[in-house]
């Protein structure tokens, strides 16, 4: 069965410095992978994804993910964090069910000024 | 292109009560999803539809449903509702299950 797990409940950075948030995924053949942002109170919106190509995804508001084959992971990055981007994170792998995204559990970014 | 919307954005129900959730799609996307997400189970999977046809089903009871409309707009339905189903449940479209899903508001739904 296909799964993500993100280790990190938690990630906190200075505003200014790079961000990483940690995904890792197990799939039977290749991977759908997706990351989506979510707000207080607001719906989940979409970063970028994964489908085939060149390991590293850009995606909006300056985010971009790497994908290692080898380690199972699909981290998302960004050089130099902002204090708007304080929010929680999901990564998440489109099963071989229709239409079900299935998601981890959630790293919430806390960026300081 | 406007975006997914979902309505009404909050409701405070009962136990016992029944409720209906509304989505429509973003224009020209078939697929629609729906999830559940709780602080403890986190975010669910409940159905997927597309062209009216309800392709698959995540592991919630029988109280749980949905309808897909011949203009993609889709209801999900809770009936005989417990303190449980306190959530937020968000719609997403797409133009197949394959495509990337975009995801509405929510709407908050909680049961007392």
């Amino acid at each position: 069965a296909q799964s993500v797990a993100q280790p990190e409940d938690q990630v906190n950075v200075a505003e200014g410095n790079p961000l990483t948030v940690k995904c890792t995924y197990s799939v039977s053949g290749n991977p759908y992978l997706f990351w989506y942002v979510q707000y207080p109170n607001r719906g989940l919106q979409f970063l970028l994804k994964y489908i085939t190509g060149d390991n590293l995804v850009k995606g909006s508001y300056g985010f971009e993910a790497e994908f290692n084959k080898s380690q199972t992971s699909f981290h998302l990055k960004k050089p130099s964090a902002l204090v708007s981007d304080s929010a929680l994170y999901f990564c998440a792998v489109l099963t071989d069910s229709w239409g079900k995204l299935q998601f981890g559990a959630g790293t919430q970014v806390v960026v300081t000024p | 292109k406007a975006g997914v919307t979902q309505t009404p954005r909050y409701l405070i129900k009962t136990r016992g009560q029944q409720v209906t959730l509304s989505c429509s799609p973003i224009s020209g996307h078939r697929s629609v999803s729906w999830y559940q997400q709780t602080p403890g189970q986190g975010l669910q999977f409940l159905f997927e539809y597309f062209s009216e046809t309800q392709r698959n089903k995540g592991n919630f009871p029988g109280r749980f449903s949905g309808r897909q409309f011949s203009n993609s707009r889709s209801e999900m339905n809770v009936s005989t509702l417990e303190l449980g189903d306190s959530a937020l449940y968000l719609c997403a479209s797409g133009r197949d299950y394959t495509d990337t899903q975009y995801f509405g508001p929510g709407t908050r739904l909680t049961v007392l």
